[in-house]
């Protein structure tokens, strides 16, 4: 059964700063995978998708990676904002033609100003 | 992107009662629709799967009788939460897609609040 884990639980940096947040899967057969951003209460969004044949994904400050072989994906999010300050969440798809996902317990960032 | 409503957003009921929450695909078919549910400060985990014209597919640990999951047309899955109790209330997601998308799209999720 696949599992997902992600490091650090919570993390916190001064606005501007660089950063990157890990996801590892236990299942190297994992399908796609998906970041998502989740706002106190609120529900998801969707940031990045890397497909199963990619290896990341951009969109404007974000880049995401995947490494199947070594069971890891990354988020990167450069020149962090106040408004980054969310919880971060990714979750893998367990096959082709399959919709079901696997959720880490998300890493909660928060961006000082 | 497809686009997923669920309604309601948050409800609040009393302890014994019934609640139905709906999730919609409203530009697109989707013959598997996912149930999730959120305890605070953890991570969502998959309850259901809906599947439309046939019976759901409970995870395991999940009850079915408490959870009525029905998904009687392509674009609409209903979980009705029976009996309520106070550890019943959660944050209750769906999900739907299919094979023209190569990912899921959520709903907005329901917060549900038993007293």
């Amino acid at each position: 059964k696949q599992e997902v884990t992600q490091i650090p639980a919570a993390l916190s940096v001064p606005e501007g700063e660089n950063l990157v947040l890990n996801c590892s899967f236990t299942d190297s057969a994992i399908y796609n995978l998906q970041w998502f951003r989740q706002d106190p209460g609120k529900g998801l969004t969707s940031l990045l998708l890397i497909q199963s044949s990619q290896r990341e994904q951009t969109s404007g400050r974000l880049n995401a990676s995947l490494d199947k072989s070594s069971g890891r994906s990354t988020l990167y999010i450069a020149a962090s904002q106040p408004g980054d300050s969310a919880t971060y969440l990714c979750a893998g798809y367990s096959g082709a033609g399959s919709y079901q996902l696997t959720f880490g317990k998300g890493t909660k960032l928060s961006v000082i100003p | 992107g497809a686009v997923v409503s669920q309604h309601p957003s948050w409800v609040i009921c009393k302890s014994g009662t019934s609640v139905k929450i709906e999730c919609r695909s409203l530009d697109f078919q989707a013959t598997t629709m996912f149930w999730y549910r959120q305890f605070p400060k953890q991570s969502l985990m998959l309850m259901a799967t809906s599947n439309e014209g046939s019976k759901a597919t409970y995870e395991q640990g999940v009850e079915k009788d408490k959870f009525l999951i029905n998904h009687a047309s392509l674009t609409l899955s209903t979980l009705t939460v029976t009996s309520a109790h106070p550890e019943d209330s959660s944050f209750y997601i769906c999900s739907a897609s299919n094979v023209m998308n190569t990912e899921a799209f959520f709903g907005q999720g329901t917060r549900l609040t038993v007293v």
